[in-house]
């Protein structure tokens, strides 16, 4: 069965400063899509980033880049020059036949 | 009104109440979900329906009701629930279910309360 594990419970970083939220999942699927999604305290999960598992690069956008190692299956997100906005919970997902399955997040805060 | 909404955002009741949680989704998405949220916990799928058939129940107790009127419209009555049901319910729509790069968007969910 598929799962996924963020081992990361809490991580803070300085404004400015890139930071990395781990990723790894398991999955006997030879197809997959892995995301990842910020959740602030209002409650709403934001999409930020799509990898498939067949994609040869990795996939970035803006400030978010997720570096993917299909081989150790983890799939990391990357927040260069972190902003005060930026702290929130991240949830790491992949697809799980047509659905998803949702890691117990990361909390993420930024200090000025 | 853009993306996902959902009705109403925070909700407190009773035992023996009955409620309903309401989700609109303005994508022009076929595919809609209901998720819980606890504290502590992942994510819970609870129900997925597609073009308003419902395609999955994760075991969830029947004081769960959804309803798919249509592909925009998702709603989960409740009744007679328990204080552990209390949580953040999230309501999520794609375009489709099949293919791993369906991406689920997400509304800003109900808070919901049981006394």
């Amino acid at each position: 069965a598929q799962k996924i594990t963020q081992t990361q419970p809490g991580m803070f970083v300085q404004e400015k400063e890139a930071v990395t939220l781990d990723c790894t999942y398991d999955t006997s699927d030879p197809s997959y899509g892995l995301f990842w999604y910020k959740q602030p305290s209002s409650g709403e999960m934001i999409f930020l980033i799509y990898q498939g598992s067949y994609d040869q690069q990795n996939a970035t956008e803006g400030r978010y880049s997720l570096n993917f190692q299909k081989a150790r299956k983890s799939a990391n997100l990357v927040i260069s020059a972190s902003q005060l906005g930026d702290s929130a919970m991240y949830f790491c997902a992949m697809t799980r036949g047509q659905n998803f399955v949702f890691g117990p997040g990361t909390r993420l805060s930024v200090l000025p | 009104e853009t993306g996902v909404t959902q009705t109403p955002r925070h909700l407190v009741m009773g035992m023996t109440n009955k409620k309903s949680l309401k989700c609109e989704q303005h994508l022009g998405h076929n595919a809609m979900y209901w998720y819980k949220q606890s504290a502590k916990k992942p994510l819970e799928l609870m129900f997925v329906y597609n073009f308003k058939e419902q395609t999955e129940n994760n075991s969830v107790p029947s004081r769960f009701s959804p309803e798919c009127p249509n592909s925009s419209h998702l709603f989960l009555h409740l009744h007679t629930l328990q204080p552990e049901d209390s949580a953040l319910y999230l309501c999520a729509s794609s375009q489709g279910l099949a293919g791993v790069e369906e991406t689920q968007y997400f509304g800003p969910g109900t808070r919901l309360l049981v006394l």
